[in-house]
């Protein structure tokens, strides 16, 4: 099973801040690497898969980036609405899918 | 607008069953692998289980094969999740969600389901 660890675990940015939030797997997960973020009681929403692209309806400042082992989820100018928790998830060595334990985006 | 709804969570005895239910609307439901994940604080996301198009493979979670079983009903845009000798570790809420080109792409809200007694 792939493992995924997240850093850091809570990161406290001001709106118009860039924020930058990474993801570790414990083995290659190639190009299969997505990010998800989540508001107090809501799903989680799909905002970047295969590394990369963007979701549908997924605003230009959320950009990921990395390869093998080591990926980044970057908002450029971070709004209020973009305070909330990120998850990375691995698809491709499954089952399992697994996602990271999140990083809390919150105001400093 | 593309939406899943889950149902039948509740409050459920050790060793009871329960089955959750996903209803899929504005999309071909028939043309997506549907899964099951759940949230727990301790656990965090995980995922239970997978179906494909037509219902011919299933995959399971470790810690629930030989216990949960997934089913789906094309006809009735319906994905089912029966749960059988529930733990308390099964505690959490239950998302269903897609997935083909971009994974899970789309979530329902979720169901609670808490096993105490």
């Amino acid at each position: 099973e792939i493992v995924l660890t997240q850093s850091p675990v809570t990161l406290s940015v001001s709106p118009g801040d860039r924020a930058t939030l990474s993801c570790r797997a414990s083995q290659n997960v190639r190009s299969s690497l997505a990010w998800y973020q989540q508001k107090p009681g809501q799903p989680p929403r799909l905002l970047i898969y295969g590394i990369i692209t963007r979701a549908i309806g997924v605003p230009a400042r959320f950009s990921g980036s990395g390869s093998g082992t080591e990926f980044t989820l970057t908002i450029s100018s971070l709004q209020s609405e973009d305070f909330a928790v990120y998850y990375c998830l691995q698809y491709n060595n499954m089952p399992p899918w697994t996602f990271g334990p999140g990083t809390k985006v919150d105001l400093k | 607008e593309e939406s899943l709804v889950e149902s039948g969570g509740d409050l459920v005895q050790p060793g009871g069953s329960l089955r959750l239910s996903c209803a899929a609307s504005g999309f071909t439901f028939s043309g997506f692998w549907m899964h099951w994940v759940r949230q727990s604080p301790e656990k965090g996301l995980e995922w239970v289980s997978r179906i494909n198009y037509n219902g011919s493979v299933t995959t399971y979670a470790d810690s629930v094969k030989g216990r949960f079983a997934i089913s789906r009903d094309n006809a009735k845009n319906t994905l089912y999740l029966q749960m059988s000798s529930l733990r308390a570790d099964d505690t959490a809420v239950y998302y269903c969600t897609r997935d083909r080109s971009a994974p899970f792409d789309l979530w329902g809200q979720g169901t609670k389901v808490t096993v105490s007694s």
